[in-house]
């Protein structure tokens, strides 16, 4: 069982939609929650962290996280073009490491 | 400031040869983590620093992998006898480490790793 599963996508919006990015995962005592964006070509920055249930807002971005449901995800509002990337979500290990999903592609058309 | 950095950002090299790759992490950074990333894989955990100790090697994949961090900064993952698998980015990544939770990584550009 892949310990955090994303579904690869490509996930299409048109510009000005909200995108929609989820991600499930198996390890029950995980208490922080990640989502990465990577350009092609390009190495992971960091959009959001969270840690408790509910949402967390950043401008256009919200975090959502159900640890009951075992269950993040991430909404982009009024998507552009430039939000077309791979999205990476990823869970904190023991160690203090990144356990990555493989990413959802997001293409927003203009 | 500077952001982490790793040299070289491509190595292309021969089956059997070894290879070293270079991570040089944000002054003050003691926390260092080396991944991998494979074609249309996710990122692959490989190994962590705190300081110049690494308390877990159990994610290298083979015992051809080794890596080392010294002065508590810069750090090497050495490759050797290198195999046409072996070939993906390598992405390192520093953070604070600061107690109690996963801090944020911060990324390098990577060095992208093809074995002939």
């Amino acid at each position: 069982q892949k310990e955090v599963e994303q579904n690869s996508g490509p996930l299409s919006v048109p510009e000005g939609a909200i995108a929609s990015l989820n991600c499930t995962y198996s390890d029950r005592v995980s208490q922080s929650f990640f989502w990465y964006r990577q350009y092609s070509g390009k190495s992971p920055e960091l959009i959001m962290s969270i840690y408790s249930n509910g949402d967390k807002e950043d401008g256009r971005f919200t975090a959502q996280l159900n640890k009951a449901s075992q269950y993040v995800s991430l909404l982009i509002r009024d998507s552009q073009p430039s939000d077309s990337a791979t999205y990476l979500c990823a869970r904190g290990g023991s160690q203090g490491n990144l356990i990555f999903g493989k990413g959802t592609k997001l293409s927003v058309k203009p | 400031g500077a952001g982490v950095s790793q040299s070289p950002s491509n190595k292309v090299t021969e089956k059997g040869k070894d290879v070293e790759l270079r991570c040089d992490p944000i002054s003050g950074h003691t926390a260092l983590y080396w991944y991998r990333q494979s074609l249309g894989q996710g990122l692959e955990f490989l190994i962590y620093f705190q300081g110049n100790s690494a308390p877990d090697k159990s994610g290298l994949p083979s015992d051809r992998f080794s890596a080392e961090r010294t002065g508590g900064s810069v750090s090497t993952l050495t490759i050797q006898r290198t195999q046409q698998e072996d070939s993906a980015v390598y992405l390192c990544a520093s953070s604070l480490a600061l107690a109690g939770g996963v801090d944020t990584q911060y990324f390098g550009p990577g060095t992208r790793l093809t074995v002939l």
